[in-house]
């Protein structure tokens, strides 16, 4: 099974700045997710990150909003960017492996925005 | 659209006791059904998937489609049941595409000694 390596754990940052949360995983896998928790809510999927193209994002979210890398298998990155207080949530990286239609989560960064 | 429902924010049972955690589902293709858990300080987990047929730490789940329904079933509950659960739908994104989950609220199971 995948491990996935998730930084930071938890920041609290000040409004209008951005953030970066860097995902590592220990194997090469083909999708990276990006999901969002905001408090008392279920998990919510931000986009899908392929390496060597563009990320796919869901309704609601925006690439200027939440700007994702992935430059190669087993590393992405997502940037929250102008954060508001609203922003204040769990982030959350997750693979699927193999085609097995398991999905492997990493242990989530918990933004507080002031 | 498709939708995961857990009616059940807090479920609170005696250790030894039967739990049963609901979750129903809306969804026009043909559904994949997971339960996934997170224990405390644990990250997110898969613990069953309807395709599978298993029993997992004595949970066993069966997909009722006429119902649209997948409940997590235990019948005698132990403390370290104790975890938050989500109930989780899979699906192919828009022309087959990446496999993408849609996660229920989650319910906080408390099993109690």
């Amino acid at each position: 099974s995948a491990v996935i390596s998730q930084k930071p754990s938890r920041d609290i940052c000040q409004r209008g700045t951005s953030l970066t949360i860097q995902c590592q995983v220990d194997s090469q896998v083909t999708m990276m997710f990006w999901y969002r928790q905001q408090p008392g809510q279920s998990l919510t999927l931000i986009a899908t990150a392929n390496q060597g193209s563009e990320a796919t994002y869901e309704s609601g979210f925006v690439i200027d909003k939440f700007p994702i890398s992935r430059p190669n298998l087993t590393f992405s990155t997502l940037t929250v960017s102008n954060m508001s207080p609203e922003d204040s949530s769990i982030y959350l990286c997750s693979v699927e492996e193999g085609g097995r239609r398991e999905a492997f989560f990493g242990q989530g960064t918990r933004l507080t925005v002031v | 659209a498709q939708r995961v429902t857990q009616p059940e924010k807090l479920l609170s049972v005696f250790k030894g006791a039967p739990v049963e955690l609901k979750c129903n589902y809306s969804y026009s293709g043909s559904p994949e059904l997971f339960w996934y858990v997170q224990y405390s300080r644990q990250r997110l987990q898969l613990l069953l998937r309807h395709i599978s047929r298993e029993s997992i730490k004595g949970f066993t789940a069966d997909l009722n489609k006429g119902e649209t329904s997948f409940h997590l079933k235990k019948p005698f509950a132990q403390e370290e049941d104790s975890a938050m659960y989500y109930c989780a739908l899979g699906r192919l994104g828009s022309g087959g595409s990446n496999y993408k989950l849609t996660f229920g609220k989650g319910t906080l199971l408390t099993v109690n000694p």
